[in-house]
């Protein structure tokens, strides 16, 4: 079993739609939980970073951190087109840009 | 402000070979650390250089090597290629070693091994 668990999708939604995207993970000790988004044959760009449990909102973005559940969230409001991408969540120990953890990868479509 | 860069972009190495891969780091940042991506996979951790140390590693054999030099940018060596080393290598860069800044990742390099 992975550390850190995604469903690989591809999941695919319309223009406008509002996106839920998950992780769950198995280590309680992870103390900073980031979400990246990676393009096709690009490095992952960082869009959230929370550490501990509760939530955070930047733009249409809100991520979650339930460490009692172990699950991570990100929601995407009123998606567009460019965000056609692959989501990541990471995890770490030590630090927000430290020694990360990965989970394999959510492929998000958005149909216009 | 200058982001993550990396070098080359793409390269093809026979098994057996050796590679050298390049990062500058970003800006005002002084550790950075190198990931493996598999296509179709997430990320693995490799190893992170803090102030030219090796402060981490991951579940990589040694011939994956590595150096951070004064400047903070840095190199990943790997022996002995194989196969199953066909990836996307990334390196990412942040500030502080252990409980630092995010980690902003360069547009990384892919690697065939045929």
């Amino acid at each position: 079993q992975k550390e850190v668990e995604q469903d690989p999708g591809p999941l695919s939604v319309p223009e406008g739609a509002i996106v839920s995207l998950n992780c769950t993970y198995s280590n309680s000790a992870f103390q900073y939980f980031m979400w990246y988004r990676q393009y096709s044959r690009k490095g992952p760009e960082l869009l959230m970073y929370t550490y501990s449990s509760g939530n955070k909102e930047d733009g249409r973005f809100t991520a979650q951190v339930d460490k009692s559940s172990k699950y991570i969230s990100l929601f995407i409001r009123d998606s567009q087109p460019s965000d056609s991408a692959t989501y990541l969540c990471a995890m770490s120990l030590y630090g927000a840009g430290n020694m990360l953890t990965f989970g394999g990868g959510t492929r998000l479509m958005v149909k216009p | 402000e200058t982001g993550v860069t990396q070098s080359p972009t793409h390269l093809i190495k026979t098994r057996g070979q050796q590679v050298t891969l390049r990062c500058s780091s970003q800006s005002g940042h002084n550790t950075v650390s190198w990931y493996q991506q598999a296509l179709g996979q997430g990320p693995q951790f490799i190893f992170q250089y803090y102030r030219e140390e090796e402060n981490g590693r991951g579940n990589f054999p040694p011939r994956f090597s590595g150096l951070q030099f004064p400047n903070y940018s840095s190199e990943l060596n790997v022996n002995a290629l194989e196969l199953d080393d066909s990836a996307l290598y990334l390196c990412a860069s942040s500030k502080g070693g252990q409980g630092g800044t995010e980690a902003f990742f360069g547009q990384g390099t892919r690697l065939t091994v045929v």
